[in-house]
């Protein structure tokens, strides 16, 4: 159980376009669902905590405009990266928090495969 | 600084062969500490989870241990196998009050040669 999975895995596309990440909990609710960033031999880098119903929280440095997320329901979260330039080619990688309302260290997150984005 | 540092910072090792990664942490508070394992390419896996209560978990060939007092965590892989190439993420999470907050080591990067 707990798998998450992201569409598409990899994508290319030219600058300026808009490319749309789509990331699933397939076999749970995830009321939190988290996207991260990650550069060649680099650790994963939070981007944006996505709630359900809500707006995303971003973290310092992050564009909001540039990088839109939509958490329509507790199985779906999207990332568009808006406007793409070659320095937005990275791997990125959605997780969701298996949650509920009583806090455990063992709530943790199931990380997605990962989606290779290269803007040329 | 990253509040999570580790290593080596790459290792190789024979297959067969037993090996230990290190990371220590600055975080503070803790709640817990995991390891995770990431294939090139690919999102991290769970190996373990420990609370600032335990010593040592196992999950198969992978022993983790904690000393909570001199923060530091380490990984120890038995009788490797080619498919343990990978990198090894140590992450700390921090309470938050509720809204949890993951600190990512920058990783180990092992290779297992035949």
């Amino acid at each position: 159980g707990a798998v998450v999975s992201q569409h598409p895995s990899w994508v290319i596309c030219k600058s300026g376009t808009s490319v749309k990440i789509e990331c699933r909990s397939l076999d749970f609710q995830a009321t939190t669902m988290f996207w991260y960033r990650q550069f060649p031999k680099q650790s994963l880098m939070l981007m944006a905590t996505s709630n359900e119903g809500s707006k995303a929280t971003y973290e310092q440095g992050v564009e909001k405009d540039k990088f839109l997320i939509n958490h329509a329901s507790l199985t779906l979260s999207t990332l568009t990266v808006t406007s793409a330039h070659p320095e937005d080619s990275s791997f990125y990688i959605c997780s969701a928090d298996i949650g509920g309302r009583v806090r455990t260290p063992y709530n943790e997150q199931f990380f997605g495969p990962g989606t290779r984005l290269t803007v040329l | 600084k990253n509040q999570v540092e580790q290593s080596p910072q790459s290792l190789i090792i024979l297959e067969g062969k037993n090996c230990t990664l290190q990371c220590n942490y600055t975080v503070s508070p803790f709640s817990n500490l995991r390891w995770y394992k990431q294939d090139t390419g690919r999102g991290p896996v769970s190996l373990t989870i420990m609370t600032f209560s335990e010593n040592t978990k196992s999950n198969g060939r992978y022993t983790a241990t904690l000393d909570a007092d001199t923060k530091q965590s380490s990984l120890h892989i038995t009788a490797s196998q080619l498919s343990d190439s990978a990198s090894y993420i140590c992450v700390v999470i921090n309470p938050n009050f509720g809204n949890e907050k993951l600190t990512f080591g920058t990783g180990t990067r092992l290779t297992i040669i035949p």
